[in-house]
């Protein structure tokens, strides 16, 4: 079993929809919980950051973590095409060492 | 601020032949990674700098792979001999302090390994 799983997609989903993506994990250590965004042909870049279990807001973006279920999620509200991107989801104990999801492609179609 | 720099962007060689890949971290940021992006996974920690000493190479197959910090800064990433499984993206990263409390690494655009 994987440390995260991760549905890999694609998500293809309507201009203006609200995308739901989500990972889990089988370690209850995961402190912290991340969300990372990677344009084709680009390195990820950090989207959402949270501390242990709770909501996070951020504009259009809202992650979600419950590690009660060990399940985090992100919530794109009023997607637009330029969030087309492959979403991974990355966790770390108490230090820097990030493991990350297989990623999950979404395309928003116009 | 300038990112962080990779090269060379592309490289194809055959197995068994060498490869070197450099990487440039932000300026002031004493964490460089190493990771490794197989298509269609996730990237995968090779190995991870604190200034210019190694902090973890657990994951690195230290057979084939090398890496250095010289002086603090740049890095280089080498594979010697390459094998088809090598095939990758290879990402750089850097953070101020170990991404601590933040999550937040810094990624070059990586450099894309095609070993045929």
């Amino acid at each position: 079993q994987k440390e995260v799983e991760q549905d890999p997609g694609p998500l293809s989903v309507p201009e203006g929809a609200i995308v739901s993506l989500n990972c889990t994990y089988s370690n209850s250590a995961f402190q912290y919980f991340m969300w990372y965004r990677q344009y084709s042909r680009k390195g990820p870049e950090l989207l959402m950051y949270t501390y242990s279990s709770g909501n996070k807001e951020d504009g259009r973006f809202t992650a979600q973590v419950d590690k009660s279920s060990k399940y985090i999620s992100l919530f794109i509200r009023d997607s637009q095409p330029s969030d087309s991107a492959t979403y991974l989801c990355a966790m770390s104990y108490n230090t820097d060492k990030l493991i990350f999801g297989t990623g999950t492609r979404l395309q928003v179609f116009p | 601020e300038a990112g962080v720099a990779q090269s060379p962007r592309y490289k194809i060689i055959e197995k068994r032949q060498s490869v070197a890949f450099w990487c440039n971290p932000i300026s002031g940021h004493a964490t460089l990674y190493w990771y490794q992006q197989i298509l269609g996974q996730g990237p995968k920690l090779l190995i991870q700098f604190q200034n210019n000493g190694v902090v973890d190479d657990s994951q690195l197959p230290k057979d084939r792979f090398s890496a250095e910090r010289l002086k603090g800064v740049d890095s280089t990433l080498k594979i010697q001999p390459a094998k088809l499984e090598d095939s990758a993206v290879y990402l750089c990263a850097s953070s101020l302090d170990r991404g601590r409390n933040t999550g937040e690494l810094f990624f070059g655009e990586g450099s894309r390994l095609t070993v045929l």
